[in-house]
């Protein structure tokens, strides 16, 4: 199984600051990752997919990077309705895989 | 608009059976492969179940192989999950995802296991 391991865990930000949020894969995974934001009681929703990729309706703040183990989701100026919760995802082999979340609060 | 939504949720005993499923619309269903997600209270989120878009391959996590089951009826626009001899650590929202790229998620549907 491909492991993903997402950090920080948590992340204390003020809105206006750049974040970088990081996942490596235990092997290679080529671009197969999105990356998900989840908002309490609600569905994740996708914000970038084949790792670099801007969904389609989210602001260009958001923007992904990398290819292979390492994977960067960056906000690049934090908005009030960014604080949430992000997570990867690889989609490149069964069983799918999800890193453990990055919990990102208001300071 | 593209929308799926699950259903079939709610309070079963340790031991017991349930079966949700996965209503879907706006898009060609029989077009996608699904899967299914799970989130116990509190914690991440786990794959549990993908199946292909004519139902021929379908795959599971390790935590679930054995007593849950996957489906759909295309005619029905409908996914499913049989969810057999159920565990109190089976308890979370359960979630149906489209495509192998998880593009769509619905709202979710609440089981919990418990005497």
């Amino acid at each position: 199984d491909i492991q993903m391991t997402q950090s920080p865990s948590s992340l204390s930000a003020s809105v206006g600051d750049r974040v970088t949020i990081t996942c490596r894969a235990s092997q290679g995974i080529r671009n197969d990752l999105g990356w998900y934001q989840q908002k309490p009681g609600k569905a994740p929703k996708r914000l970038i997919y084949a790792a670099s990729s801007l969904q389609s309706g989210v602001p260009s703040r958001f923007s992904g990077s990398g290819s292979g183990t390492e994977f960067t989701l960056t906000i690049s100026s934090l908005q009030p309705e960014d604080f949430a919760t992000y997570y990867c995802l690889q989609h490149n082999s069964y069983p799918r895989t999800f890193g453990q979340g990055t919990k990102l609060e208001i300071k | 608009e593209v929308q799926v939504v699950e259903s079939g949720g709610g309070l079963v005993q340790p031991g017991g059976s349930l079966r949700l499923s996965c209503a879907a619309s706006g898009f060609s269903f029989s077009g996608y492969g699904m899967n299914w997600v799970r989130q116990a209270p509190g914690k991440g989120l786990e794959w549990i179940s993908y199946i292909t878009y004519s139902g021929s391959t379908k795959y599971y996590g390790d935590s679930v192989k054995g007593r849950f089951t996957i489906s759909r009826d295309n005619a029905k626009n409908s996914l499913y999950l049989q969810m057999n001899s159920l565990r109190a650590e089976d308890t979370a929202v359960y979630y149906c995802a489209r495509h192998e790229w998880f593009d769509t998620w619905g709202q979710g549907t609440l089981v919990t296991v418990s005497s």
